[in-house]
């Protein structure tokens, strides 16, 4: 089974500060790693993935993460937030042959003036 | 990239009756679509699973026989809350995977809101 833990559901920066949402996962296969946003009543955005290559994967809007294997974790950063930045961010995990995405609890990013 | 439609964006209905959500795939064939339903301030539950021509595969909970769901072609599904009640009242979000598009890559819809009285 996989299964995906969001530290933090709330979230808040700074504008101009640096971005950091913690993601770590579970999984007894090699994962597939996502990141999303989701804006007030709209659907998901792909902000980046994970499919065994690069371990750095870089994103839009400035947004990157690193998979880490001995930590299970896949953390989201950004090194200079934005207004436009804050929203609900989920991470999801799948793998093992399966397009099933297992979500975890979001995180909401607040960003200040 | 690859874009999902969903129809419509949002619905009222009273409690009884039946409402269908479309699901399109607009510049891909979606082999297999999913559905999604998203309480206030919660993430994503999967509903279900449905590839082109065959039967929905329910995630362990959902009701079948209430969410009924369609897969009749590459680029359209289905899902109709079927006698919805308040408790119905959610976000419900469909996404896609198919040929020709990123592996192992779902591409989410705008998501529907249905508000039951």
């Amino acid at each position: 089974a996989q299964s995906v833990t969001q530290l933090g559901s709330h979230v808040s920066v700074s504008e101009g500060a640096l971005v950091l949402l913690r993601c770590n996962y579970s999984s007894s296969v090699p994962p597939y790693l996502f990141w999303y946003v989701q804006y007030p009543n709209q659907g998901l955005q792909l902000l980046l993935k994970y499919t065994s290559a690069a371990t750095l994967v870089k994103g839009i809007n400035g947004f990157e993460a690193e998979f880490k294997k001995s930590e299970t974790s896949f953390h989201l950063t950004k090194p200079s937030a934005h207004m436009s930045d804050a929203a609900e961010y989920f991470c999801a995990v799948s793998g093992g042959g399966s397009e099933k995405l297992v979500f975890g609890k979001g995180t909401k990013l607040t960003v200040n003036p | 990239g690859a874009v999902v439609s969903q129809h419509p964006s949002w619905v009222i209905c009273k409690s009884g009756t039946s409402v269908k959500i479309e699901c399109r795939s607009l510049d891909f064939q979606a082999t297999t679509m999913f559905w999604y339903r998203q309480f206030p301030k919660q993430s994503l539950m999967l509903m279900a699973t449905s590839n082109e021509g065959s039967k929905a595969t329910y995630e362990q909970g959902v009701e079948k026989d209430k969410f009924l769901i369609n897969h009749a072609s590459l680029t359209l599904s289905t899902l109709t809350v079927t006698s919805a009640h308040p408790e119905d009242s959610s976000f419900y979000i469909c996404s896609a995977s198919g040929a020709g598009v990123s592996y192992n890559e779902q591409f989410f819809g705008p998501g529907t809101r249905l508000t039951v009285l």
